[in-house]
């Protein structure tokens, strides 16, 4: 079983367009994040939801909504997508906070914008 | 969360030690030092980490400097499936930092036959 799920794997979509990345985790986690990784190959956070809460919002344009039914999914919904959103987007999950083994990341969905 | 440099590149021989240098000059008493890497076209993968002793798990050993300013990850034998991008993270951990892990460059490691 994988514990942290993203669909699509990959997702090419026109210049304002709308689209949703779904992430689930089965780990039994309270936090989840989105991290975007860009064509230089930094992993910067997004957001961060615990037990469905936002908890962190790294000044992301208003045109990224996560959205979290459950502790479990994270899904992350873009409006109006532009070329410089192209990139490979992380979902992550960890326990509560603390110096506890670490985070662990989904396999990543790379979003081409044409 | 304190600032890490580490190496761009490295390479190493199949079967030997890989010694991964990171500084952080700047770290805090409070601040954790991380190990994260990422295989190509993977997610990062929680490798190990410290606050001041050293530690040892199934993957890798982490040696922390006694000033605490600097950390050598060490893997053991090196294969070829240990080739990947491997990040030095430190952060702060309480109940507060929710989770901002901030990856830096890191040190692309080139294990060769």
């Amino acid at each position: 079983d994988t514990a942290v799920s993203q669909t699509p794997k990959y997702l090419v979509t026109q210049m304002g367009n709308d689209k949703s990345i779904k992430c689930e985790q089965n780990l039994g986690h309270d936090t989840m994040y989105w991290y975007k990784q860009d064509s230089k190959k930094f992993l910067k956070i997004m957001f961060s939801y615990n037990n469905k809460e936002l908890i962190i919002n790294e000044t992301v344009p208003n045109r990224f909504s996560p959205k979290s039914p459950d502790k479990a999914h994270l899904n992350l919904h873009i409006n109006s997508l532009e070329l410089g959103d192209s990139a490979v987007y992380f979902c992550a999950s960890s326990q509560i906070p603390g110096p506890n083994y670490g985070y662990t990341f989904g396999s990543g969905t790379r979003l081409t914008v044409v | 969360d304190a600032k890490t440099t580490q190496p761009p590149s490295m390479d190493c021989a199949e079967g030997r030690a890989a010694n991964l240098p990171c500084n952080h000059s700047t770290i805090s008493g409070n601040e954790y030092v991380y190990w994260y890497r990422q295989i190509h076209s993977q997610g990062p993968q929680y490798i190990i980490h410290g606050l001041k002793n050293n530690e040892t798990n199934e993957m890798a050993s982490l040696i922390i400097t006694e000033d605490r300013k600097s950390s050598t990850l060490i893997l053991p034998h090196a294969t070829l499936r240990d080739t990947a991008v491997y990040y030095c993270i430190v952060r702060v951990m309480t109940t507060d930092s929710w989770g901002k892990l901030q990856f830096g460059a890191g040190t692309q490691v080139v294990v060769t036959p």
